[in-house]
């Protein structure tokens, strides 16, 4: 059973060009999170996503950022006219149920560092 | 505003020897607490998870606590390898309208030298 699986590892865009980052979830996971982590900074969540539904996010950037995860295929994380504020390492990770659960873990994929030069 | 402080923020310590790293939150109200361990450029692997009522968890040579009156956490690490250079972060679930979204603390960066 493969793990949580991101990509590109590695992503460099100039400014004003667009970022896409995918997630595949394990298998049998159908709840996804991205996080966000800057130099030094502790991960910060974005948004939790279930099958074509966004259940909660009160993390993301209100402009330019959006995310999705449709009924086939990857989650993704769009990053729309990026700046150098948004080089950061982002992480996906999935869950098999419903984040309520107390032993309900999360599995972190190994993320995407994006440079915004 | 949920908070989770780490200290300390970083620690080098000898091959073989005992450390304890520091977790302070200010979840509300809580749901439960993990500690991560983050390789340097991989994403986080869970240790431990902890409920309410308990008190410690050992996972190996990593013993967590719990001491949710004061709202501390603690990982114990024993007998340290390198391998167990790594970022660990102590990560809090609280309840927001059902959704039990978790607040990360900044973790503490151990160097372990043989």
């Amino acid at each position: 059973n493969a793990g949580v699986m991101q990509n590109p590892r590695h992503l460099v865009r100039r400014r004003g060009q667009e970022a896409r980052l995918r997630c595949s979830p394990m298998k049998g996971h159908s709840h996804v999170y991205w996080y966000r982590q800057l130099p030094e900074e502790g991960l910060k969540f974005m948004v939790y996503l279930q099958k074509e539904n966004i259940i909660d996010e009160s993390g993301m950037p209100k402009e330019r950022f959006s995310a999705e995860f449709p009924k086939e295929g990857p989650s993704i994380l769009r990053i729309q006219q990026v700046v150098r504020g948004d080089s950061a390492a982002y992480f996906c990770a999935s869950s098999p149920q419903a984040s309520g659960s107390s032993y309900n873990e999360q599995f972190f994929g190994p993320g995407t560092r994006l440079t915004v030069l | 505003k949920n908070q989770v402080e780490q200290s300390p923020q970083s620690l080098i310590i000898l091959e073989g020897k005992n450390c304890t790293l520091q977790c302070n939150y200010t979840v509300s109200p809580f749901s439960n607490l993990r500690w991560y361990k983050q390789d340097t450029g991989r994403g986080p692997v869970s240790l431990t998870i902890m409920t309410f009522s308990e008190n410690t968890k050992s996972n190996g040579r990593y013993t967590a606590t719990l001491d949710a009156d004061t709202k501390q956490s603690s990982l114990h690490i024993t007998a340290s390898q390198l391998s167990d250079s790594a970022s660990y972060i102590c990560v809090v679930s609280g309840s927001s309208g059902g959704s039990y979204i978790p607040t990360f603390g900044r973790g503490t960066s151990l160097i372990v030298h043989p």
